[in-house]
């Protein structure tokens, strides 16, 4: 079983949707959580970083940590074509331990 | 620079041969990462230099991979006698070392023929 495991879909939407993305993982000891965004041909970019449970909002963006459940979700409001891209979780037990990669979620939002 | 600076942004060469493959990561960050991305694929950890202290090689995955890191910036990664299964984007990544997210580079895609 890998540490972090993330759906790989692709994931269709309508514009203008509400999009959950997810990922669980097993080491209780991770504390700091982020999500990157990967467009095609180029490199992953930060997107969201959060430490331990809880939520934290930027924009149409909203990421949330349930650390009892191992769990964490990337939401994105009023989605748009251009937030078509792969997100890629990653997280870490320590802010300088090297990060431990989900396989990335594709998204693809329809116009 | 500004940014995570990777060259050449693509590379195709002869099954055999030998390529480098460039990083030039953000001014002061002291840790270096290198990986791997095969299409539609995930991140595949290859190796992790962080300030002077001996890198992590634990991710090469044959010894026809190696890295260096001069004066504690400007990475190269060097794939010998290059093989099909070596095609694919590879991605270099900085970051500061207390910690944080990572900066990517664009990658170098490479495709072996």
């Amino acid at each position: 079983q890998k540490e972090v495991e993330q759906d790989p879909g692709p994931l269709s939407v309508p514009e203008g949707a509400i999009v959950s993305l997810n990922c669980t993982y097993s080491n209780s000891a991770f504390q700091y959580f982020m999500w990157y965004r990967q467009y095609s041909r180029k490199g992953p970019e930060l997107l969201m970083y959060t430490y331990s449970s809880g939520n934290k909002e930027d924009g149409r963006f909203t990421a949330q940590v349930d650390k009892s459940s191992k769990y964490i979700s990337l939401f994105i409001r009023d989605s748009q074509p251009s937030d078509s891209a792969t997100y890629l979780c990653a997280m870490s037990a320590r802010s300088n331990y090297q990060l431990i990669w989900g396989a990335g979620t594709k998204l693809i939002i329809k116009p | 620079g500004a940014g995570v600076s990777q060259s050449p942004s693509n590379k195709v060469t002869e099954k055999g041969k030998d390529v480098e493959l460039r990083c030039d990561p953000i001014s002061g960050h002291t840790a270096l990462y290198w990986y791997r991305q095969s299409l539609g694929q995930g991140l595949e950890f290859l190796i992790y230099f962080q300030g002077n202290s001996a890198p992590d090689k634990s991710g090469l995955p044959s010894d026809r991979f190696s890295a260096e890191r001069t004066g504690g910036s400007v990475s190269t990664l060097t794939i010998q006698r290059t093989q099909q299964e070596d095609s694919a984007v590879y991605l270099c990544a900085s970051r500061t070392g207390t910690g944080g997210g990572y900066t990517f580079g664009s990658g170098t895609r490479l495709t072996v023929v």
